[in-house]
């Protein structure tokens, strides 16, 4: 999706913290989500943000939204091998109902 | 219960047959979609259903054919594929509000056309 980018690759060691990024460039955008995809499975929903929020907090994982930098993050803290997966956000619009415009998907591998 | 359920899980077929692939949840969501994943890519929206009409068709080929028997089933006939078509074939729902497309995936259908 050529409007919403991610980094290709991440790996991190067991214990860390992660930290994914995504930029998009519509400002119209009401909701940005974050999906978990791991090998040969279906992707999971693992959070979402509304457009006028710039922080949720769900466990171990936190969403950042800077708007003004049309910048989106997801930081996994105390990253467990079993989050070694592909990880894509994804952007809906009020004016696009029913799609979502994902990204590329970012690779994390984690490492003992 | 956050559950959407495919069927088969996996499926070969030739470019002569035909074939249909499922999808079920009971969520009680109005909008139901299929996607296609080829290998390290991201899923790319193939049809949408709103409370049971097809309400976005990405320009899809018609030998793929959705079909939306109720609120909670979703089908989608495949007939004289390519190989080009092999792919992750997945199912996803969601409550059908405007704007959020909080959708729920199926654990997909992987089709090889031979």
């Amino acid at each position: 999706g050529e409007d919403v980018e991610q980094s290709l690759f991440l790996s991190v060691r067991e214990g860390d913290s992660s930290v994914i990024n995504c930029t998009y460039t519509d400002s119209s955008s009401t909701y940005l989500y974050w999906y978990k995809q791991e090998p040969g499975a279906g992707l999971q929903l693992l959070t979402y943000i509304f457009s006028n929020m710039d922080m949720k907090q769900d466990q171990r994982l936190t969403v950042l939204l800077n708007k003004k930098d049309k910048h989106l993050s997801l930081r996994i803290a105390d990253t467990q091998t079993g989050d070694s997966a592909i990880y894509f956000c994804a952007e809906s619009k009020e004016d696009s109902w029913g799609k979502l415009q994902f990204g590329a998907g970012t690779q994390v591998v984690v490492t003992p | 219960d956050t559950e959407v359920t495919q069927t088969p899980k996996h499926l070969v077929m030739g470019m002569t047959n035909k074939k249909s692939l499922k999808c079920e949840q009971h969520m009680g969501h109005r909008a139901m979609y299929w996607y296609k994943q080829k290998a390290k890519k991201p899923p790319e929206l193939m049809f949408v259903y709103s409370y049971e009409k097809l309400s976005i068709n990405e320009s899809v080929p018609s030998r793929f054919s959705p079909e939306c028997p109720n609120s909670s089933l979703l089908n989608l006939h495949l007939h004289a594929l390519q190989p080009e078509d092999s792919a992750l074939y997945l199912c996803a729902s969601s409550q059908g509000e405007v704007g959020n497309t909080e959708a729920f995936f199926g654990q997909g259908t992987r089709l090889t056309v031979v």
